[in-house]
């Protein structure tokens, strides 16, 4: 597509439930980055997938947080037992390889924890 | 954890007049990225200047780079409305395996029309 899609733009849901938030890169971007940006923490790096490699998990905040990424492509970031602190605007970001630097962030998905 | 602060937290002013924004940041890094966010969702992709380089243009942006001091500032000139946004610098760290971003804390820009 033309950029980063993330679904759903909203999510309401009541604490103690499970969450699944979906990323879609732009196709041919092997790199991609899950952000989150909330009000007491600002934007804090959650987790970091690389090709075929480990990812990078050392951002999840805790367990109840795992992401997974099937075929290289879409992205899944998994909340269970949501917690009202966990209410924030999930951003995810992709990069092209050979160029790294550069992130190309979606619109986010914004999400309240009753 | 933030890499380190912007200042101002906030900025008000006329269409027109250029914006300054400062940001400082604590570690090494390989380069470091301004972004702009629109109504708290996608961040915009503005600039990167590299560790080596001290001042980039792009547009009616500059950014210059002080690795010494280790902080940047963003000017806006001939600021418009629509450059009402957060501004956030990111920087970038390869020494691990992970290219993440830490962001500061934002400035947010409003341009009176």
């Amino acid at each position: 597509g033309a950029g980063v899609s993330q679904s759903p733009s909203n999510k309401v849901t009541e604490k103690g439930k499970d969450v699944e938030l979906r990323c879609d890169p732009i196709s041919g971007h092997t790199a991609l980055y899950w952000y989150r940006q909330s009000l007491g923490q600002g934007l804090e790096f959650l987790i970091y997938f690389q090709g075929n490699s480990a990812p990078d998990k050392s951002g999840l905040p805790s367990d109840r947080f795992s992401a997974e990424r099937t075929g290289g492509s879409v992205s899944t970031l998994t909340i269970q037992r949501t917690q009202q602190e966990d209410s924030a605007v999930y951003l995810c970001a992709s990069s092209f390889p050979g160029a790294l630097e550069t992130q190309y962030f979606g619109p986010g998905t914004r999400l309240l924890v009753l | 954890s933030q890499q380190g602060e912007e200042d101002p937290q906030a900025l008000s002013i006329q269409e027109g007049e250029n914006a300054t924004m400062n940001c400082s940041y604590k570690t090494s890094i390989n380069n470091l990225q301004w972004y702009r966010q629109n109504s708290g969702r996608g961040l915009v992709h503005l600039i990167l200047i590299r560790s080596n380089e001290r001042e980039k243009h792009s547009g009616r942006l500059r950014v210059t780079l002080d690795t010494s001091k280790k902080s940047s500032s963003l000017l806006i000139t001939a600021s418009r409305a629509a450059d009402t946004a957060s501004y956030f610098c990111a920087t970038a760290n390869y020494g691990g395996a992970t290219n993440k971003l830490i962001f500061g804390t934002g400035t947010l820009l409003a341009v009176q029309p």
